[in-house]
């Protein structure tokens, strides 16, 4: 079965600073890692994916996260946030194992303007 | 472009009272719909998947009892009954069974229950 960790329950920067959302996971086959974005009071929405190919994927608003199998991990980051990406932020995995996909506890950015 | 509706979108729920939750897929493209539970401290756990028209299954958790019916091609619902502490179902859907294929989920906006 198909494990995921967010180290960081809370993360607080400034607005225009950079920030990294980490996540690791356990599988030892192949996976597909996403992360995903929860507004409050909404429903989560998808920010990118990871399969194959280039570790680096480009999601929307200038987030992006990299996948490194010698690190277990697919950690997010954007270069310069803005106020509204203030949410929290959830890593999923899924494995070619007929397990549902597995969500990380969450990481909530707060954004200080 | 929504492609889930749930109601209700939240709901008082006398301690010991069962409370029923709807949700529309919009999108025929997306027919893999899904229960996620999120409880009091945000953490996500899947419940259930059904794909056919007339599947049920139930399940029971800590804090609460779960019968889900796939109604329709385009209909699920989720019974919610002996539920002791607040959480909020959100409905999900995707092109294929996301367990093995890593297809993007796409939530609802959530039925928040309020145990009262």
């Amino acid at each position: 079965t198909q494990t995921v960790s967010q180290s960081d329950a809370h993360v607080t920067v400034f607005e225009g600073d950079s920030v990294e959302l980490r996540c690791n996971y356990s599988y030892g086959g192949s996976i597909y890692l996403s992360w995903y974005i929860q507004h409050h009071g909404h429903g989560l929405q998808f920010l990118l994916k990871y399969y194959s190919g280039n570790p680096v994927v480009q999601g929307v608003n200038g987030f992006e996260a990299e996948f490194s199998k010698s690190d277990s991990s697919f950690h997010l980051r954007k270069a310069s946030v803005h106020w509204s990406d203030s949410a929290v932020y959830f890593c999923a995995v899924s494995a070619n194992n007929n397990n549902a996909p597995r969500f990380g506890a969450g990481t909530k950015l707060s954004v200080k303007p | 472009v929504t492609l889930l509706e749930q109601n209700p979108r939240w709901r008082l729920v006398p301690r010991g009272q069962a409370v029923n939750l709807r949700c529309i897929l919009k999108n025929s493209q997306y027919p893999w719909m899904s229960w996620y539970q999120q409880d009091l401290q945000k953490q996500l756990q899947w419940l259930f998947t059904l794909r056919s028209p007339g599947d049920k299954e139930v399940k029971s958790l800590p804090g609460a009892d779960y019968l889900a019916t796939r109604v329709t091609d385009t209909e699920l619902r989720l019974q919610v009954a002996n539920m002791s502490q607040g959480r909020t179902l959100y409905c999900t859907c995707s092109a294929t069974w996301a367990g093995n294929s890593g297809n993007t989920l796409y939530f609802g906006e959530g039925s928040r229950l309020i145990v009262v």
